[in-house]
C-alpha cells in the first residue's frame, strides 16, 4: 500500500517563504505530485517530480529525494491568494493511481 | 475552453434516490478518474478508466457504477443514496495512465437528506 505524511496546518507571513514537507511509503515509485486546492474549489496541479532534485516553476518549487522517500513544496514571496490546502500525492509503480496525503492547510497572514 | 467539466455542480436529494453525475474532458486524455472528497478534505480514488476500460475499482459500494461511453466521458451513477454518500465528487483526467499529472473538474457537491 501507499501512505503519505504531511503537516496538517502551516501559517506564514505575506512575503515570506514556506516549506511544506511530505514523507511517503510506497511499494514501487513513479513520482510525487503537488496539488493546490482553495476552499470550495477543485485540486489544481502544481508540480510533478519523478527524479531527485529541485523543480522550479515561478514562485513555487518542488523537491524530491527518492532515497529518503521525502519531498517538499517551497512557496516563495507568499501572497494572500496562496492561502489554500496543499496536497502531496504519490503514484507507485504499476498502481495507475494517485494516493493523496491528507493535505496541509496554509494560512498566509498580513 | 479546454477543460474537465462536470454536471451538476450541486445535487441535493433524498435518501434512497438514484442520481447521476456527468463528466466530460476535451483535453484528449485517455485516462479519467472519479474521486470522493469527504468533509475532512480527504481525496480518495474511486474508479479509473483508460480508453473506456476500467483499470481501478477501489473498495466502493456496488451502488456506485461508473460508465464510460467514450474516452472523453466518464459518468457516475449512484443507486439507493445514503446519508454517508454526502461529499464532493471530483472527476479528473490524465494524459498518462501512470496518472501523476491530473486535471480536475470543478466538483459536484452531493447532499443526501
Amino acid at each position: 500500500g501507499q501512505s503519505l505524511e504531511q503537516p496538517s496546518e502551516v501559517t506564514a507571513v505575506e512575503g515570506a517563504i514556506v516549506q511544506i514537507n511530505c514523507t511517503y511509503q510506497t511499494s514501487g515509485f513513479y513520482g510525487l505530485s503537488w496539488y493546490q486546492q482553495h476552499d470550495g474549489g477543485a485540486p489544481t496541479f502544481l508540480s510533478y517530480n519523478a527524479l531527485d532534485g529541485l523543480e522550479e516553476t515561478g514562485r513555487f518549487s518542488s523537491f524530491l529525494s527518492r532515497s529518503d522517500s521525502y519531498g517538499y513544496l517551497l512557496l516563495q514571496e507568499l501572497q494572500m491568494k496562496d492561502s489554500a490546502s496543499y496536497f502531496c500525492a504519490v503514484n507507485g509503480a504499476g498502481s495507475y493511481q494517485l494516493t493523496f496525503g491528507k493535505g496541509t492547510k496554509l494560512s498566509v497572514i498580513p | 475552453d479546454t477543460a474537465v467539466s462536470q454536471t451538476p455542480k450541486y445535487l441535493v436529494t433524498q435518501m434512497g434516490n438514484d442520481k447521476s453525475i456527468k463528466c466530460e474532458q476535451n483535453l484528449g486524455h485517455d485516462t479519467m478518474y472519479w474521486y470522493k472528497q469527504d468533509s475532512k478534505k480527504f481525496l480518495k480514488i474511486m474508479f479509473s478508466y483508460n480508453n473506456k476500460e476500467l483499470i481501478i475499482n477501489e473498495t466502493v459500494p456496488n451502488r456506485f457504477s461508473p460508465k464510460s461511453p467514450d474516452k472523453a466521458h466518464l459518468n457516475l451513477h449512484i443507486n439507493s443514496l445514503e446519508l454517508g454518500d454526502s461529499a464532493v465528487y471530483f472527476c479528473a483526467s490524465s494524459p498518462s495512465i501512470a496518472g501523476g499529472v491530473q486535471f480536475f473538474g470543478p466538483g459536484t457537491r452531493l447532499t443526501v437528506l
